[in-house]
This record gives C-alpha cells, structure tokens and sequence, in this order.
C-alpha cells in the first residue's frame, strides 16, 4: 500500500517570499503524484500533477513541484506567494498500473500567508 | 458550464439516523467520486460510480452506500449514523472513468454534523 506524509502542518510566510511545501511518498511499486489546493468552504482543485517524463511539473497559479525518486519526494514551490494563495495543500498518490484510481492523500499543509 | 453542486451543504443529524447527500456533476461527466474529510482521518476515498455501476470502492463499513441514476447524478447514504461520521463529505465528477490521466473537479461538499 501506498501512504503520503506531509511533513509541515502549517507553513507561515510573508507576501512575495518563496514558499516550499514538502510531501515524501512511500510505495513499493510506481505511482503519480498529485497536488491539490483547497480554499476555504471549497472543495479540493487540482494544481499539478505527475505522471512520467520530465520531473519538474508546472502547474496553476505559478506553482511548480519536482519529482525526486530516489528521494520519494515531490515537494511544491512558489518563488513569490500572494495573500490569496493562503489555502489548504494536500499531496497525493495513486498507483500508475492496475487501472483503479483510487488516491490516497496526506494530512495537509495550511499555507498562511503575511501580509 | 455549472460545476459540480451538492445538495444539501449543512446538515444535522443525530446518532442512529439516515442520511443521503446528492450530486450532480459537470454536465457531460459520467463519472462521481465521493470522499470523506475528517481532521482525525484527513480526506480518504469513499467510491466510484461511472455509467450507474460502482467501480471502485475504498475501504468504509457496509453502512456507506451510494448509486448513480442515468442522468449522471449521484447520491450516497450512510445509515446508522455514528459520532465518527461527522465530515465534510465531497463530491468529484470526471468525463471518463477516473484515472490519472483524468481531471476531477470537486464540489463544495456537505458538511454532515452527527449530535
């Protein structure tokens, strides 16, 4: 089985800084890697995902994560956040054989941006 | 094009009871995922319905239940409501059946109170 860990709970930082959200993966065969952003009383919204080829992966909204499998990471950047990027981030996981989606999602990171 | 709609968006029901939450996908799309959010579980996949048939299903009690009618709308039930089923509980629709190639657009959710 396939877990997700996130390993920052909140991530506080000031408009126009640099943002890093981290997420490691654990599976014993190939997945793809998903991130998802979740504004308040919304449901979730796909920012990017992996599936092959190349490892860094642009997405919406100016974010951008890199695949490392030697690392089993896929952390999300941003080199300059806005107020509105405060949000809920969640990574996820699916297997890339057996032809089930079915994604597991870690616990979440809350990105609080300063002003 | 309407996004994906949820109905009811608040609920309250107490121990024991029935509940059914609707949802109507992006018109086009076949497929409706539902998925549970929990501060103590995080967001963990409930099911896949896609032509009226479950196509994958996660791993919850017998007592969560879902169908699909021809039009695509899809509702699920959970009966014998227990404290521990207080979520938000959130809709996906796809135009195929979900995969990673494939974009899941959410609804807001239903946010169910069980007292």
């Amino acid at each position: 089985a396939q877990s997700v860990t996130q390993l920052d709970s909140q991530v506080p930082v000031f408009e126009e800084a640099p943002v890093e959200l981290r997420c490691n993966y654990s599976s014993s065969v190939s997945v793809y890697l998903f991130w998802y952003v979740q504004y308040p009383n919304q449901g979730l919204q796909l920012l990017l995902k992996y599936l092959s080829g190349s490892t860094l992966v642009k997405g919406i909204n100016g974010f951008e994560a890199e695949f490392n499998k030697s690392q089993t990471s896929f952390h999300l950047r941003k080199p300059s956040v806005h107020i509105s990027d405060t949000a809920e981030y969640f990574c996820a996981v699916s297997l890339s054989s057996g032809g089930s989606y079915i994604p597991t999602f870690g616990r979440g990171t809350s990105l609080i941006v300063h002003p | 094009k309407a996004g994906v709609t949820q109905t009811p968006r608040y609920l309250i029901k107490t121990r024991g009871q029935q509940v059914t939450l609707s949802c109507s996908p992006i018109s086009g799309h076949r497929s409706v995922s539902w998925y549970q959010q929990t501060p103590g579980q995080g967001l963990q996949f409930l099911f896949e319905y896609f032509s009226e048939t479950q196509r994958n299903k996660g791993n919850f009690p017998g007592r969560f239940s879902g169908r699909q009618f021809s039009n695509s709308r899809s509702e699920m039930n959970v009966s014998t409501l227990e404290l521990g089923d207080s979520a938000l509980y959130l809709c996906a629709s796809s135009f195929r059946l979900a995969g990673a190639q494939e974009t899941q657009y959410f609804g807001p959710g239903t946010r169910l109170l069980v007292l």
